[in-house]
């Protein structure tokens, strides 16, 4: 079985600029959870979706947001990159909240 | 509100000593408890979960109790090894709907040979 798969691995960009992080959950897993792991803040919850629909968001501005497509994959949208958006997110699945699994993550750096 | 405490690290120790890496929760209604470990340059990976008071979770020669009356879930292993190098996370899920895993601040481990 597949585990939950996120892309791309590594990616540099440049303060202002936009980013899309996408993730593929384990197939059957209709929740998608999103966190950011910044360098001592550790994992700071980002967004829950499940069945196409947002169900919660942690305490981050709005130009964080994402979206869920019909086959549970999901992206995650960073709009106006700021230095402390630096960071590595990571991306979890699961069937009816509960056994998180995680990929391996995002490493996003903003110069 | 909810949330996890877990002892601030690092946490170093030889090959074949004792961890011990606390984490105490705060939670409404009667949470499920996880750690989870991320070895240097990985994701997140589920260690151990106990879902009810009492219940003690183990993998890997890791274990852990969920014990209510104290709402601590402490990690503890006998012997650690090399491999065992890691952050280790305590979370919890409070079985609400709307709710995520919350997490502590991790604990770094590291042994050395």
């Amino acid at each position: 079985e597949a585990g939950v798969t996120q892309s791309p691995t590594h990616l540099i960009k440049t303060r202002g600029q936009q980013v899309t992080l996408r993730c593929s959950p384990i197939s059957g897993h209709t929740s998608v959870y999103w966190y950011q792991q910044a360098l001592g803040l550790g994992l700071q919850f980002l967004l829950w979706y499940d069945e196409g629909e947002e169900r919660n968001r942690g305490n981050f501005p709005p130009r964080f947001s994402g979206r869920q497509f019909p086959n549970y994959s999901s992206e995650l949208n960073v709009n106006a990159l700021e230095l402390e958006d630096s960071a590595l997110y990571l991306c979890a699945s699961s069937l009816a909240s509960y056994g998180y699994t995680f990929g391996s993550g995002t490493r996003l750096t903003v110069v | 509100g909810n949330s996890v405490t877990q002892m601030e690290g690092p946490v170093t120790l030889s090959e074949e000593a004792f961890l011990t890496i606390n984490c105490t929760y705060t939670a409404t209604g009667y949470p499920s408890l996880f750690w989870y470990v991320q070895y240097p340059g990985e994701g997140l990976q589920l260690l151990l979960k106990a879902t009810k008071a009492d219940d003690k979770g183990s993998n890997k020669g890791f274990e852990a109790t969920y014990r209510k009356e104290t709402t601590s879930f402490h990690l503890e292993k006998g012997s650690v090894q090399v491999s065992d190098s890691a952050v280790y996370f305590c979370a919890l899920t409070p079985n609400q709907a709307g709710t995520a895993l919350i997490f502590g601040k991790g604990t770094t481990l590291s042994v050395s040979s």
